[in-house]
């Protein structure tokens, strides 16, 4: 059990940009999450994979926002054409089991943009 | 639908004094409660949560909270504070499907030697 990996762990980027961001749970979480989390603030959901089905997405998440989890396995988010308010850091988290399981969120380290 | 409101964005205790970080929900379901904590450019680690049973719940580093339901409140306390202790603090709630989990705007523990 290596924990959850995120990389980049920083990335900056210039407006009008496209960033990807990969994120590694821990083996075998059926869960994932992504939370954007600015100064200040708690994390934010932005959307969550079972598996390879991606079940729920937050009113957040713009059409600049995409998502994968493509084998059920490592996810990306990608952002497209990056606008300044987007820069914050992305944080990833896996759970071990279903939804409505008492599992806990298990953190990644967070990918940091800055958007200049 | 679940919120959380944490009271006082910054608190400050004297090394060895009692650490009492607050927290109030609000939530249309029997909720499932959790502390994280946050140390600097590093992701979040959980502290202690509260899913059914016992209402006073034990976790990490001496921590503990409990759940009031009649007070909506899961307030984290720590009899004696240490400098390690310093830190960002975030308390959570989600529905009991475990859909989606929505996050205080935080605490930072700040302790004085």
């Amino acid at each position: 059990d290596t924990g959850v990996s995120q990389d980049p762990r920083h990335k900056i980027t210039k407006r009008g940009q496209n960033v990807t961001f990969r994120c590694d749970p821990i083996s075998e979480h059926n869960r994932l999450y992504w939370y954007r989390q600015t100064l200040g603030q708690g994390p934010e959901f932005l959307t969550y994979f079972q598996n390879e089905a991606q079940l729920e997405k937050s009113r957040l998440l713009s059409d600049r926002f995409s998502a994968e989890r493509p084998k059920g396995s490592f996810s990306t988010l990608e952002i497209q054409r990056t606008e300044q308010g987007d820069s914050a850091m992305y944080l990833c988290a896996s759970l071990p089991g279903l939804a409505g399981s008492t599992d806990t969120q298990y953190f990644g380290p967070g990918t940091r943009l800055t958007v200049l | 639908a679940q919120s959380v409101t944490q009271l006082g964005s910054h608190v400050s205790v004297s090394e060895g004094a009692l650490v009492l970080l607050r927290c109030n929900y609000s939530s249309s379901v029997p909720p499932y409660l959790f502390w994280y904590v946050q140390y600097p450019n590093q992701g979040l680690q959980l502290l202690l949560k509260y899913t059914t049973g016992a209402t006073l719940v034990k976790g990490i580093n001496g921590f503990e909270a409990e759940f009031k339901k009649s007070e909506t409140s899961f307030h984290l306390t720590k009899p004696s504070a240490h400098m390690s202790d310093a830190a960002e603090y975030f308390c959570a709630v989600s529905d009991q499907g475990g859909n989606q989990f929505y996050f205080g705007t935080g605490t930072s523990l700040t302790v004085i030697p």
